[in-house]
């Protein structure tokens, strides 16, 4: 059974870029769901996405936007990047049966992003 | 919203001693999940415990286990027999049983040091 994996691992970006993050969910699994964790914090919720549609957001701006595709992999996209966007992102897939019932949540090790 | 609070930065245990971990949270929910998470160095993280506020029965996983208090609004997490590979960053996370899908609010986390 494949795990959660992300990448990449690790990148530098600079203030005003965009940045693509790639996800891959776990065997099984049609719901991702992203998260922000800045050093020393615990993680955020940026938005969750399941049968390729967005259904659930934190409090993000829209500058922060994904995708899911067929595969259920999953993309985060962060525009005008901004100093503060530094941290690790965390993906997380689970299985959500048709009564919308969500399974255990797998974490992958997390992308982590700097901005100069 | 939810709001979850844990009041230790860090903890110091001496291997195979006992060390118990303290989360606060608020909500005006009545039926939620909550969960402790692991976090070791290498960024994932993983499910150590998860209880579901409708059972009055603390949940339990080998060394793990959880002291509930529903009404206080309080979820420790206990640690028995420490080891050296518990060493980790401990996060309380809350998620509602009500369309939350995979929506986990966190704590900030508690780093818990384990001595030999």
């Amino acid at each position: 059974e494949t795990g959660v994996t992300q990448s990449p691992t690790h990148l530098i970006k600079t203030r005003g870029q965009q940045v693509t993050l790639r996800c891959s969910s776990q065997s099984g699994h049609n719901t991702v769901s992203w998260y922000q964790q800045a050093l020393g914090q615990g993680p955020q919720f940026i938005f969750q996405y399941y049968r390729e549609e967005e259904n659930g957001r934190g409090n993000f701006p829209p500058r922060f936007s994904g995708l899911q595709f067929p595969n259920y992999s999953s993309e985060l996209n962060v525009n005008a990047l901004e100093l503060d966007d530094s941290a690790l992102y965390l993906c997380a897939s689970s299985f959500t049966s048709g009564s919308l019932h969500t399974g255990e949540l797998f974490f992958g090790e997390g992308s982590r992003l700097t901005v100069l | 919203a939810q709001t979850v609070t844990q009041s230790q930065p860090e903890m110091s245990v001496q291997e195979a001693e006992t060390v118990t971990l303290s989360c606060t949270y608020d909500t005006s929910e009545s039926d939620y999940y909550l969960f402790w998470y692991k976090q070791p160095p290498s960024r994932q993280m993983i499910l150590v415990i998860r209880q579901e506020a409708y059972k009055q029965q603390n949940a339990t996983e080998n060394r793990f286990s959880v002291n509930f208090q529903k009404a206080a609004k309080s979820f420790s997490l206990k640690i028995s027999d420490s080891q050296l590979g518990d060493a980790a960053m401990y996060f309380c996370a809350y998620r509602s049983a009500v369309n939350a899908g995979n929506m986990l609010t966190f704590g900030g986390g508690t780093r818990l040091m384990v001595k030999p």
